[in-house]
């Protein structure tokens, strides 16, 4: 199946610090969607990225889907506590057929934010 | 809000027994997903379905089954759990329909809080 390698696997940071994570793949995908799962709750959907070379802000995040379409990173800006969790990138095709709203799933940035 | 419930948030059971993790949505979305998180490994998908009665295979469906009799609500089946199937399971669902463009077609997954389960 499809693969996604996901760096780095964590990172230790100080508060106001800013983080960078990507994401590559073997195939191509036709969106980019990137997660963050907090302690004991499913993930939830930080940002989407649906055409190649798109760049998405959500805040202090910043993600972009790569001219290639094969991968994708996501930035943190002036991270805060909060920010603490597992950071998943992921693939869709979205096509037609028994590919649809299947997910490739990266292995996941575990952050950690120290005051 | 899509709201995605999944029936039990930790779960203790024994090697041998009969599982099921029950999932239930409120937004009338024609697609489900159940996942296994492991750590290092991100979430695996398990199986799919695209309606009521349908079900599709994912990634790593051996030792599994699922049921879907009504579109609300799907179901994860361990017909006889094995200590390796220790694992937090996700239930995810998805609007729209195969063949849409766009967003419209590429809309992203919702997912429950999880379940943590344990087999002794």
């Amino acid at each position: 199946g499809q693969q996604l390698n996901q760096s780095p696997q964590s990172m230790f940071i100080q508060e106001g610090e800013d983080v960078s994570m990507n994401c590559t793949s073997s195939s191509i995908f036709n969106t980019w969607l990137w997660y963050k799962q907090d302690p004991g709750e499913g993930p939830v959907l930080l940002i989407a990225l649906y055409k190649a070379g798109e760049l998405t802000s959500n805040g202090r995040l910043t993600a972009q889907f790569g001219i290639t379409r094969k991968d994708s990173f996501l930035n943190i800006s002036a991270s805060i506590p909060s920010d603490v969790g597992i950071y998943f990138c992921t693939g869709q095709i979205g096509a037609g057929g028994t590919s649809y709203g299947k997910l490739t799933f990266g292995q996941g940035t575990i952050l950690t934010v120290h005051p | 809000d899509v709201k995605v419930t999944q029936s039990s948030r930790y779960l203790v059971k024994r090697t041998g027994e009969k599982v099921f993790l029950e999932c239930v949505q409120d937004m009338d979305h024609e697609n489900m997903f159940w996942y296994r998180q492991d750590p290092g490994l991100g979430l695996r998908l398990i199986y799919f379905s695209y309606d009521v009665k349908m079900k599709e295979k994912g990634d790593i469906p051996e030792g599994y089954s699922v049921s879907r009799e009504k579109k609300e609500r799907f179901s994860l089946i361990l017909e006889s759990a094995s200590t390796n199937q220790t694992s937090m399971y996700l239930c995810a669902t998805l609007g729209g329909t195969p063949g849409q463009g766009g967003k419209a077609g590429n809309q992203p997954q919702h997912f429950g809080d999880g379940t943590r389960l344990s087999i002794l």
